[in-house]
């Protein structure tokens, strides 16, 4: 079966600081993969996407990027974080076939940026 | 672009009886996926229910059921025999039948905070 993991789960960076959230899938290959943010309260917002290795979709404007340097895994980074990138955030993946359409998350990454 | 809308922030209910949670969409395509998410206090994103837009007939899981009015735009979830652990904020989502590059994305509405009374 399938299984999604990212890590950290939980840290507190201060500002200005680097950051690289990381997600790997199991169990599939060729997946679709998404990072999705969670500000407090609120609803989820797309980051990024990515089709294949190598290849990212920025949904927004940001202080973030995304790296897809393997089939399954994909990396949330920063080179100096800011407060307003403080938030919950989602690895999401889905497989390309049509019969099984379905987006699965992981346990998601609480940032605290101080 | 599609939008989905969730009106109503916060809902509450009996233990053991039935809510249903209301969402509607906006689309131009034909060919699409209607979900609802629930989480919890874990924050982890759990999927409650799938409905495939060819799909006249209703998705139903164990307790959980949605009315799926196509014409209407409408895709609402009812709880039923309500229980403690269904406390959480759920999420209305759709995604395009598509699913090749932006179109595979899930576009969620900004999700009901549903609690539960003992």
């Amino acid at each position: 079966s399938q299984t999604i993991h990212q890590w950290p789960a939980t840290l507190v960076q201060p500002v200005g600081s680097p950051l690289s959230l990381e997600c790997t899938v199991e169990g599939t290959s060729n997946p679709n993969l998404y990072w999705y943010r969670q500000a407090a309260g609120r609803g989820l917002q797309l980051l990024f996407y990515s089709v294949g290795i190598g290849q990212i979709s920025s949904e927004v404007p940001q202080n973030l990027s995304a790296s897809r340097p393997q089939d399954r895994q994909f990396i949330l980074s920063s080179k100096k974080l800011l407060l307003s990138d403080s938030g919950f955030y989602l690895c999401a993946w889905t497989s390309v076939d049509r019969t099984r359409n379905t987006i699965y998350f992981g346990e998601g990454s609480w940032l605290t940026v101080v | 672009a599609q939008t989905v809308t969730q009106s109503q922030p916060e809902m509450s209910v009996q233990e053991a009886e039935t809510v249903t949670l209301s969402c509607t969409y906006d689309t131009s395509e034909s060919d699409y996926y209607l979900f609802w998410y629930k989480q919890p206090p874990s924050r982890q994103m759990i999927l409650v229910i799938r409905q495939e837009a060819y799909k006249q007939q209703n998705a139903t899981e164990n307790r959980f059921s949605v009315n799926f009015q196509k014409a209407a735009k409408s895709f609402s979830l009812k709880i039923s025999d309500s229980q403690l652990g269904d406390a959480a904020m759920y999420f209305c989502a759709y995604r395009s039948g598509s699913v090749t590059g932006a179109n595979s994305k899930l576009t969620f509405g900004k999700g009901i905070t549903l609690s539960v009374r003992p």
